[in-house]
């Protein structure tokens, strides 16, 4: 089992509908979940961020965490077509070494429908 | 916008040849990182780095081997190039525990594409 689980996709959306994006995780000590996006051929950039139980909500973005499920959650509100891209879930957790890693899923590849 | 700059962006190179990829930051992170990324597919972490002098490898074996002299600089270094290591590099940074609310953040610079004939 990865670490960090998500469905590849590619998952399709029309234009102004809701885009639901998932991810679970494998490790109960993890504190802290981030949300890149990354365009093709570009690096990732951070988008949303969560540390406690329940909804954060970013302008037309909310993520969702549920701890005791292990499940990181991002919604896109009226999903535009710039919003297609690869979206990676992060967690933060600790290494073999004793120190702070940061784990990434193989990301899902949104595609929004015009 | 995070300072961390990559250089070269572009690299096609012979086999057998040395090469260095440099990255910087200018944020004073203690953190930095390297991953390796082939089109379409998923991050791998080869090298990180939690302060001057330390470095561990990462997750997925790597031929490259990296310094860290200097807070700001991490540079990776291939010996002898193989057609094998042609991918996307891509160099992170994040601020330690405190310095910011965003917890282990990672930061991303711009990438090197390289290719190794």
């Amino acid at each position: 089992q990865k670490e960090v689980e998500q469905n590849s996709g590619p998952l399709s959306v029309p234009e102004g509908a809701i885009a639901s994006l998932n991810c679970t995780y494998s490790d109960r000590g993890s504190q802290s979940f981030f949300w890149y996006r990354q365009y093709s051929g570009k690096s990732p950039e951070l988008i949303m961020f969560i540390y406690s139980n329940g909804d954060k909500e970013d302008g037309r973005f909310t993520a969702q965490l549920n701890k005791a499920s292990q499940y990181v959650s991002l919604l896109i509100r009226d999903s535009q077509p710039s919003d297609s891209a690869t979206y990676l879930c992060a967690v933060n957790g600790v290494s073999n070494f004793g120190n702070e890693k940061l784990t990434f899923g193989t990301g899902t590849r949104l595609t929004i429908i015009p | 916008e995070a300072d961390i700059y990559q250089t070269p962006r572009y690299l096609v190179i012979g086999t057998g040849k040395k090469i260095t990829l440099e990255c910087s930051q200018t944020m004073g992170h203690d953190k930095m990182y390297w991953y390796q990324q082939d089109p379409g597919m998923e991050l791998h972490l080869i090298h990180y780095s939690y302060g001057v002098n330390s470095t561990e490898k990462g997750d997925l074996s790597s031929e490259s081997t990296v310094s860290r002299i200097r807070t700001e600089h991490f540079p990776l270094t291939l010996e002898s190039a193989r057609p094998s290591h042609t991918s996307q590099y891509l160099c992170a940074s994040s601020p330690r525990f405190g310095q910011t609310e965003k917890y282990n953040e990672q930061f991303f610079g711009p990438g090197t594409r390289l290719t190794v004939l």
